[in-house]
């Protein structure tokens, strides 16, 4: 079966600093997906970063950032220079290839210190 | 543009009732939503495909006939929960993908709070 593995269920960082938010993944597809996703209290999700598993290089998106290491099925975040906006709910997330459903972790609850 | 709605926001609805929820894609076609649920201080958890024009395919564990799926047009998908109990209160999701474009693409609903009294 397929699964995402969030280990952090909370997280805290003071503003401006350096966070990363890890994140497990266990499949055997060769083609997929993997995203973070935010989720603020409003609960509208909002995409962050994706990255392709054909790709080699990892994906950024101005202060987002990732490390996605496939052969350890492994794919973590990192925020920097946080904002107070950052605090939300991140969740990871697989998307195998072939029928595009998103398999979500049990997410991180961040919160971005003053 | 990719921005998908979900109507109601809120609702609450007596024990033994059924509730629609609707979810359209407003400035794109979507052949394909998800519906998702989301308990709180938990993650989403998918509950169906839908696509249009066809039946719903339902994950493992969700009852078919009591979550009932319509994808009548590229642009409106509508979840159904019949005879609503207690336990079906949730937060439901959807999202959309466009019937164009990059296939991993998802676009979400901002939600809808269903509380079953």
């Amino acid at each position: 079966a397929q699964t995402v593995t969030q280990s952090q269920p909370e997280m805290s960082v003071q503003e401006a600093e350096t966070v990363t938010l890890s994140c497990t993944y266990d499949t055997s597809e060769s083609d997929y997906y993997l995203f973070w996703y935010k989720q603020p209290p409003s609960r509208q999700m909002i995409l962050v970063i994706r990255q392709e598993a054909y790709k080699q290089q990892n994906a950024t998106e101005n202060r987002f950032s990732v490390n996605f290491q496939k052969a350890a099925k492994s794919f973590s975040l990192k925020i920097s220079d946080s904002q107070l906006g950052d605090a939300a709910m991140y969740f990871c997330a697989y998307s195998p290839g072939a029928t595009n459903k998103l398999i979500f972790g049990t997410g991180t609850l961040l919160a971005v210190q003053p | 543009g990719a921005v998908v709605s979900q109507h109601p926001s809120w609702v609450i609805c007596k024990s033994g009732t059924s509730v629609k929820i609707e979810c359209r894609s407003l400035d794109f076609q979507a052949t394909t939503m998800f519906w998702y649920r989301q308990f709180p201080k938990q993650s989403l958890m998918l509950m169906a495909t839908s696509n249009e024009g066809s039946k719903a395919t339902y994950e493992q564990g969700v009852e078919k006939d009591k979550f009932l799926i319509n994808h009548a047009s590229l642009t409106l998908s509508t979840l159904t929960v019949t005879s609503a109990h207690p336990e079906d209160s949730s937060f439901y999701i959807c999202s959309a993908r466009r019937a164009q474009g990059a296939s991993y693409e998802q676009y979400f609903g901002p939600g809808t709070r269903l509380t079953v009294t």
